[in-house]
């Protein structure tokens, strides 16, 4: 079975704090997705990777930087950290799509992030 | 663009009814696929099913079933007999081809329907 795991299933974090949220994946998946979930929203992509070094924003990129240095590891960095990034982080991975299929995503079980 | 629609936003049902989530979505691509996602309370989204857009065909796992209808563009999902352990938020996603950066794909989702199944 494919495993993401989430450094912290929840965090509290002040104002104006540099926020790093961690996720691994032990599938040797190229992809790697973060999400925010919110109440109405839904999830919302915030970035993702396609391989080590690279990244391409979402929907949702404000406020928020991504590192993957290594395969199996993708970073989210909450840079200054504000009220309104209070949310629900998911981050997800999956294969890479090849020419007949869509590979599905794996989640992690989420990170709870309290912004004070 | 593409948008996925699930109009219900909370359904509850007495155990051992039958329950159909309701998902809409646009695209103008040919070529795309349909999930459906389960998220329980303690949070990790849990893959159910991917379907293309090739196969129309109906699928059944258990008390679990799909209708997967091109001409309404609709993506239903039926759980028959629920149970309690069925509670839980319900997203349905979208993704196409066309819609990708180099070797990945993006999922657009729906905003999620929570089902509380009573006992």
């Amino acid at each position: 079975d494919v495993k993401v795991t989430q450094s912290s299933r929840y965090l509290v974090k002040r104002t104006g704090e540099k926020v790093f949220l961690e996720c691994v994946q032990d599938m040797d998946h190229e992809n790697m997705f973060w999400y925010r979930q919110d109440p109405g929203l839904g999830l919302r992509l915030i970035y993702f990777s396609y391989d080590v070094k690279m990244k391409e924003k979402g929907d949702i990129p404000e406020g928020y930087s991504v590192s993957r240095e290594k395969k199996e590891r993708f970073s989210l960095i909450l840079e200054s950290a504000s009220t309104n990034q209070t949310s629900m982080y998911l981050c997800a991975s999956s294969p890479p799509r090849d020419r007949v299929s869509n590979q599905p995503q794996h989640f992690g079980d989420g990170t709870r992030l309290s912004i004070l | 663009a593409q948008k996925v629609t699930q109009a219900q936003t909370e359904i509850s049902v007495v155990e051992k009814e039958d329950v159909t989530l309701d998902c809409v979505y646009e695209t103008r691509d040919t070529t795309y696929y349909l999930f459906w996602y389960k998220q329980p309370p303690s949070g990790e989204l849990v893959f159910l099913i991917r379907r293309n857009s090739f196969d129309e065909q109906n699928e059944i796992s258990g008390r679990y079933s799909w209708n997967f209808q091109k001409s309404t563009s609709s993506f239903n999902f039926t759980i028959t007999a629920s149970q309690v352990v069925d509670s839980a938020v319900y997203f349905c996603a979208l993704s196409t081809l066309s819609y990708s950066g180099a070797g990945s794909y993006q999922l657009t989702f729906g905003k999620g329907t929570k089902l509380s199944v009573i006992p």
